[in-house]
């Protein structure tokens, strides 16, 4: 079944550091999700990318899905404590399932 | 548009118990997941509905579990006979129409209903 491992699983970083977050798949992904998510609160959609070498960008936020699309990545730039929270990244159901599956997050902690 | 709605967002109970969540989807939503989250982990599917329809259903989905949409509209996930094991964070989304079978957009999320098995 398809894996989707992300790295680093936790991250500190000084306001105004840029940082990025990395979400490998073990298959290739027909649709790659970011999700961002506070403590104790549910997922709160960030982008979504579909085609290899797919860009978006939202204020800060910059997603990018590979040519081969088994990996993307998360770019924040000049964080802030905002920014701080849990990124899950989650992919599309394949054939023969209905299901999105989730990776295991990244925490991430943005100091003042 | 209020959102995915999920009550309670607080339960806890003794093991033994029998506890029911309920997901209110977007309203023009046809479809609906519920997931389980626990600390340190991403969501684990659970099951998916169409309409009133349950389609499919995780290995994670024991028996003690039960899913229903009735009417197509609000679900419930009960959990009988709780176990310590049962402690987690239960998740329910939900999507919009899409035309063909396989849904391809935006979960959204509801805040979730996090359960505490003493």
């Amino acid at each position: 079944s398809q894996e989707l491992e992300q790295s680093p699983q936790s991250l500190i970083v000084q306001e105004g550091k840029n940082l990025t977050i990395n979400c490998t798949s073990s298959k290739t992904l027909y649709g790659l999700y970011w999700y961002k998510q506070k403590y104790g609160e549910g997922l709160i959609f960030l982008m979504m990318l579909q085609k290899g070498g797919e860009e978006k960008s939202h204020e800060k936020i910059t997603a990018k899905l590979d040519e081969k699309k088994q990996q993307s990545s998360l770019h924040i730039t000049a964080s802030q404590p905002s920014h701080a929270g849990i990124y899950l990244c989650g992919a599309g159901p394949r054939s023969g399932t209905y299901k999105y599956i989730f990776g295991t997050g990244t925490r991430l902690k943005v100091l003042a | 548009d209020t959102g995915v709605s999920q009550d309670p967002r607080h339960k806890i109970t003794k093991r033994g118990q029998n506890v029911t969540f309920r997901c209110d989807p977007i309203s023009e939503h046809n479809r609906l997941y519920w997931y389980r989250q626990t600390l340190g982990q991403g969501p684990e599917f659970l099951t998916y509905f169409q309409n009133e329809a349950q389609l499919e259903k995780s290995r994670l989905l024991s028996d003690r579990f039960s899913a229903e949409r009735p009417k197509g509209s609000f679900s419930t996930l009960e959990i009988q006979r709780t176990e310590q094991g049962d402690s987690a964070m239960y998740l329910c989304a939900s999507i919009e129409r899409l035309a063909g079978q396989v849904p391809t957009g935006e979960l959204f999320f509801g805040e979730g209903s996090r359960l505490t098995v003493l």
